[in-house]
């Protein structure tokens, strides 16, 4: 898998858009970009995910630069509740294992 | 409500003591997975399974054992070799068609040894 490269934390204020990037310069054509986030001591949850296209959901958008080596996950709105650790993944369709790196600690504040 | 379910939440072992853990889906997926997290660590890949009665060994199987008789169970059981086993234990399920191999995780399980 490529690797991914994510700055270590952040903070955003609550109400704002929050924008994490993400760093993946050696991505293969046929490698997705996931989004997962971790809220202290609970299981991993998915965002979002895309290959070439930009993408929204719910909860999130995913924005991925032309040439694919890099991308931003943007929170439109932000709250407490989305203070966690963000981790962006790269991974081929159907690659049995995702590798989590350290991700983003992302704090919202008040 | 569909999901991924894991119990106990927290469990507690002496040493010497092999443990089971559960895991149980009612999304109809495939696959299913067990990780092992780390204080300040990423997740590391235990076993998994893509169709009932298989299974492989992920990147620390050693010590681990599980079955998989039930497409909606997966459990996990910690033997009295795994040399280290405080850890927390996250089970996740895929669908495994094209359009749905998204790992969806349950809520762990934090197992620590005495």
């Amino acid at each position: 898998d490529a690797k991914t490269t994510q700055p270590t934390s952040m903070d955003c204020a609550e109400g704002r858009a929050a924008n994490l990037p993400c760093n993946h310069s050696t991505i293969s054509g046929n490698e997705y970009v996931y989004w997962y986030r971790q809220i202290h001591s609970q299981g991993p949850q998915y965002i979002i995910h895309g290959l070439k296209n930009n993408e929204t959901n719910e909860m999130a958008s995913l924005i991925i630069t032309e040439d694919r080596k890099s991308s931003t996950l943007i929170l439109p709105h932000a709250t407490l509740r989305d203070t966690a650790v963000y981790y962006c993944i790269v991974r081929v369709a159907y690659d049995y294992k995702l590798s989590f790196g350290a991700g983003t600690t992302v704090t919202v504040r008040a | 409500d569909g999901g991924i379910t894991q119990s106990p939440k927290y469990l507690f072992r002496k040493e010497g003591q092999n443990v089971t853990l559960s895991c149980e889906q009612n999304l109809n997926h495939d696959a299913m997975y067990w990780y092992r997290q780390d204080p300040g660590q990423g997740l590391r890949l235990i076993y998994y399974s893509q169709i009932v009665n298989d299974f492989q060994k992920g990147d620390i199987a050693e010590g681990y054992s599980v079955s998989r008789e039930k497409k909606e169970s997966f459990p996990l059981t910690v033997t009295s070799a795994q040399k280290n086993p405080t850890a927390f234990y996250l089970c996740a399920s895929s669908g495994g068609a094209i359009s749905s191999d998204t790992q969806y995780f349950g809520p762990g399980t934090r197992l620590t040894v005495l």
